[in-house]
């Protein structure tokens, strides 16, 4: 099955400054690849996401890239405040119209501080 | 639009007690996920409804755990007995008809938070 590593587990960057966060993956069949943040006791949100046919996704100050040669993907959050504290997984599933129903394999996480 | 709706919230029961979790979907999706959170873990999918049907219980540990979604809308998720390591958040998520194309976003309720003693 799948398996979804992520790295680093906690990251600190000032206000103002870039955070990246790396996935891998170990399923080639995986074209799905979600961004979810989870806030201190809220649900997890999506953020963004990106399929295997593009190589890269912007959305105002958050950005994700994929390799599918290498089987990795990054989260890139620029200028980064406060409110961007919170733990991000990333997530890996395959074409659900094909098999597996879309299951998420999710990452362990990585706590986010921004200090001001 | 309403959200994912769960409860309780909170629970805390004594090992080999029993304890039923609920979850109110998104109403319109037809795919329904519980998911189990262990503290400083990624979610873990324990089973995965497409309206009634059980698509993917591959990592619910069917001896203690069963779920049910009847006429495809709410669902239960049951641990009886409960042990100490199945304390965590359990987090009900529901999305659109999978297989249906087009966006496959999962929502999340809120989580009920289990801690067994």
């Amino acid at each position: 099955g799948e398996n979804v590593e992520q790295h680093p587990s906690t990251l600190s960057v000032q206000e103002g400054d870039s955070a990246v966060i790396k996935c891998t993956y170990s399923d080639s069949a995986s074209n799905y690849f979600p961004w979810y943040k989870q806030e201190l006791g809220k649900r997890p949100q999506l953020i963004i996401d990106i399929r295997s046919n593009v190589g890269e996704k912007k959305d105002q100050r958050i950005a994700v890239t994929l390799n599918k040669t290498a089987k990795h993907f990054s989260l890139h959050i620029t200028e980064t405040q406060p409110e961007d504290s919170a733990v991000y997984f990333c997530a890996a599933s395959r074409d659900p119209a094909t098999d597996s129903w879309g299951k998420l394999q999710f990452g362990a996480g990585t706590q986010v501080v921004v200090t001001p | 639009e309403a959200g994912v709706a769960q409860s309780p919230r909170y629970k805390i029961i004594e090992k080999r007690q029993s304890v039923a979790f609920w979850c109110n979907p998104i109403s319109g999706h037809a795919t329904l996920y519980w998911y189990q959170q262990i503290l400083g873990q990624g979610p873990k999918l324990l089973i995965q409804f497409q309206n009634n049907g059980v698509v993917d219980d591959s990592q619910l540990p069917k001896d203690r755990f069963s779920a049910e979604r009847l006429k495809g809308v709410d669902s239960t998720l049951k641990i009886q007995p409960a042990k100490l390591e199945d304390s965590a958040v359990y987090l009900c998520a529901s999305s659109l008809d999978v297989r249906a194309g087009g966006d496959t976003e999962a929502f999340f309720g809120q989580g009920t938070r289990l801690t067994v003693v």
